[in-house]
């Protein structure tokens, strides 16, 4: 069965300063992976996506992520926050050839002025 | 855009009540989800669609149904509800056309069971 770890549940970081949010995941087959965000009372919108190919990912905002195989890891980083990336960052997962999504606890990250 | 709106953003009911949640999307999407939200457990699968009509069990059904009578609206019911259904619930529409396609999510609806 696949699941997901977010290692980190609150990540407080001083504006401007950079950011890492850690992913694992278990799977024994081949994921698509992606990255959401909650921004406060609203839903989910998806950051950014991997799919197949370079392993680096860059997304909307400033975010990017990298997807490490034999670490079976898929790490969020912004080398530069702002106030307004305060929000709950949800890791998830998906087969290649099932729709069903499995989501991580979420991280809330904090921005710090 | 994609757009899933939800019918209510906050609701309070009472023990026993029955509770409808709705949900619409407007991209022609074949895929519905229904999915609660807890603090701490992150986002959980109730209930989803693949088609009109058709329902099939997630990871959490017990205490829910729903009901999918016309492609754009997903609906999801608590027959008699209770306070552990006391939470943020979250619909979301896909399309299988592509198998890599993104969930979109409606803004969520805050229950609270008295």
């Amino acid at each position: 069965a696949q699941s997901v770890t977010q290692l980190d549940s609150q990540v407080p970081v001083f504006e401007e300063a950079p950011v890492e949010l850690r992913c694992n995941y278990s799977s024994s087959v081949s994921v698509y992976l992606f990255w959401y965000v909650q921004y406060p009372n609203q839903g989910l919108q998806l950051l950014l996506k991997y799919l197949s190919g370079s392993t680096l990912v860059k997304g909307i905002n400033g975010f990017e992520a990298e997807f490490n195989k034999s670490q079976t890891s898929f790490h969020l980083r912004k080398p530069s926050v702002h106030i307004s990336d305060t929000a709950e960052y949800f890791c998830a997962v998906r087969k290649t050839s099932y729709d069903k999504v499995i989501f991580g606890p979420g991280t809330s990250l904090s921005v710090i002025p | 855009d994609v757009k899933v709106t939800q019918s209510s953003r906050y609701l309070v009911k009472r023990t026993g009540e029955k509770v409808f949640l709705e949900c619409v999307q407007d991209m022609d999407h074949e895929n519905m989800f229904w999915y609660r939200q807890d603090p701490g457990l992150g986002l959980r699968l109730i209930y989803f669609s693949y088609d009109v009509k058709m329902k099939e069990k997630g990871d959490i059904p017990e205490g829910y149904s729903v009901s999918r009578e016309k492609k754009e609206r997903f609906s999801l019911i608590l027959e008699s509800a209770s306070t552990n259904q006391t939470s943020m619930y979250l619909c979301a529409s896909s399309s299988p056309k592509k198998t890599s396609e993104t969930q979109y999510f409606g803004p969520g609806t805050r229950l609270l069971v008295l």
